[in-house]
C-alpha cells in the first residue's frame, strides 16, 4: 500500500520569502490533515479537511497560511510570507474516516528552514 | 480546548528494563488515546492507542492504561530494546465541534546497550 506522500523533503528558504508543500494523502482516505513540528515539540494541527471541506482550522495564522485541497485528494499549504519561527517539520497525515479518533497516516514531512 | 502534557521529557533505561512514560489531559470529554512512536528523522506512527471505555490494552511488549477519574494515561514498555530508542508522543481526542487530536510534547527515549 502506498504511503502519504509528500514533496519537497527539505526546503530552505529567506524570511518574508513564500513557499508551498504538497501532500498526496492514501487513495480513498477521506481526512486530510497538516500538522506543524517544531523542533523538540508535538506535532501541531494547523488544518483538517475531509474530503475537500475545511473542518478545523483554528490554529492556522491565516494572515500567512493558505491551504487548500482540490477535488479532495491532493493538498497543499502555503506560506507567505514566511516568518523565522515557521522553520519546522510540516506532516501531512490522512485517516479513511471522517474524525481523527482512528489512525493517522503520516508522511515523511517537509522540513523548512526559513533564514 | 484540550490540553495534554506529557513526562518526562527525555527517559533513559538499560536494555531489558521497563519505560513508563505519563500523560496529562485537560478535557474530561477526552475519548481516544494514541501513542506513537517517532525515530530520528522519519514520520511518527501509531504504536497502541486506547478508548476511554477500557482500563488498559496490551500488545506484546507495550501497554497503555488510562485513568479517567485523574485524568492520565500512560505508555508501559517491557523488555526494551535498543530499536526502542525514540521519541513517543501520546494525544488526546475530543469528540466535540473541534474534532481535534492535541499532541503532547514528546518523550525522548534512550536504551543503552
Amino acid at each position: 500500500e502506498a504511503g502519504v506522500a509528500q514533496s519537497p523533503r527539505y526546503k530552505i528558504i529567506e524570511k518574508r520569502q513564500s513557499v508551498a508543500f504538497w501532500c498526496n494523502p492514501i487513495s480513498g482516505h477521506a481526512t486530510l490533515y497538516w500538522y506543524q513540528q517544531i523542533l523538540g515539540q508535538g506535532p501541531k494541527l494547523l488544518i483538517q479537511f475531509q474530503n475537500n471541506g475545511v473542518v478545523d482550522d483554528s490554529q492556522l495564522p491565516k494572515d500567512r497560511f493558505s491551504a487548500e485541497r482540490l477535488k479532495g485528494v491532493d493538498s497543499t499549504l502555503k506560506i507567505q510570507p514566511a516568518k523565522l519561527e515557521d522553520s519546522a517539520v510540516y506532516l501531512c497525515a490522512s485517516s479513511p474516516g471522517a474524525r481523527a479518533n482512528e489512525k493517522l497516516f503520516f508522511g515523511s514531512g517537509t522540513q523548512l528552514s526559513v533564514l | 480546548g484540550e490540553n495534554v502534557e506529557q513526562h518526562p521529557s527525555t527517559l533513559s533505561v538499560q536494555e531489558g528494563d521497563s519505560a513508563v512514560i505519563k500523560c496529562t489531559y485537560s478535557d474530561s470529554a477526552s475519548n481516544y488515546f494514541p501513542w506513537y512512536k517517532q525515530e530520528l528523522g522519519k514520520r511518527p506512527q501509531l504504536i497502541i492507542d486506547i478508548r476511554s471505555n477500557v482500563g488498559e490494552k496490551k500488545d506484546q511488549r507495550i501497554a497503555v492504561t488510562l485513568n479517567k477519574t485523574a485524568k492520565h494515561f500512560s505508555l508501559h514498555i517491557t523488555e526494551t530494546q535498543p530499536e526502542d530508542s525514540a521519541v513517543y508522543f501520546c494525544a488526546g481526542f475530543v469528540n466535540n465541534a473541534g474534532n481535534m487530536l492535541t499532541f503532547g510534547g514528546g518523550t525522548r527515549l534512550m536504551v543503552k546497550p
